[in-house]
């Protein structure tokens, strides 16, 4: 156990559909970074959240959003989903980013 | 901006061989350096990573890596495979003191033969 939390572990939905992804990190860290990892596109940033501010964004669509709670969870809308959003959503969380990131064991989300 | 190359997205080595993966970064400035392995259906495991300092960095598993500026290089090595190393391997890099956020290679998928 890393002690990062993602929840669920998998998730099959229909196109259009929206969903959610939660991540808590590991107690103490105030950084979430999400990343989707798929075969075609390896590991992509999508977006960092330090202490309920949103720090940093990579290649996340405006279809996809997020935010930090007071509490530290973090949650991943995904919206108007596509068969192309098919992959696995990682969560990792750091206090500072230079001394690495611990990852979630993903949530895998197939869209049919 | 800051890139990570991995050379070679599957390697096989026999069981007791010595493990070489490579991996080069594209930064002016030497970034955080890292490497993660990743099991079937599991989550990223940092094996070890270069901040500052000695740049012969020793990990667990018995897998260590070398920074090397002068061929902006960090390859990761293990004397003697294990079966149990089977696995892929992700190098990611840093910005110092600019984004927090990690930039990944594709990954090398490593097959350990009996």
């Amino acid at each position: 156990d890393s002690g990062v939390t993602q929840t669920p572990k998998h998730l099959i939905t229909a196109t259009g559909q929206r969903v959610t992804l939660r991540c808590s990190p590991r107690s103490g860290d105030l950084s979430v970074y999400w990343y989707q990892q798929s075969l075609d596109q390896g590991l992509q940033f999508l977006i960092q959240y330090y202490n309920g501010e949103e720090r940093a964004k990579g290649n996340i669509l405006e279809r996809f959003s997020a935010q930090q709670f007071p509490d530290l969870h973090s949650e991943l809308n995904l919206s108007s989903l596509e068969l192309g959003d098919s992959a696995l959503y990682f969560c990792a969380s750091s206090v500072v980013s230079n001394y690495g990131y611990t990852f979630g064991s993903g949530t895998r989300l197939t869209v049919v | 901006a800051q890139s990570v190359t991995q050379l070679g997205s599957h390697v096989s080595v026999s069981e007791g061989a010595l493990v070489l993966l490579r991996c080069n970064y594209s930064s002016s400035v030497p970034p955080y350096l890292f490497w993660y392995v990743q099991y079937p259906n599991q989550g990223l495991q940092l094996l070890l990573k270069y901040t500052t300092g000695a740049t012969l960095v020793k990990g667990i598993n018995g897998f260590e890596a070398e920074f090397k500026k002068s061929e902006t290089s960090f390859h990761l090595t293990k004397p003697s495979a294990h079966m149990s190393d089977a696995a892929e391997y992700f190098c990611a890099g840093g910005d110092r003191g600019g984004s927090e956020k990690l930039v990944f290679g594709k990954g090398t998928k490593l097959t350990v033969n009996p």
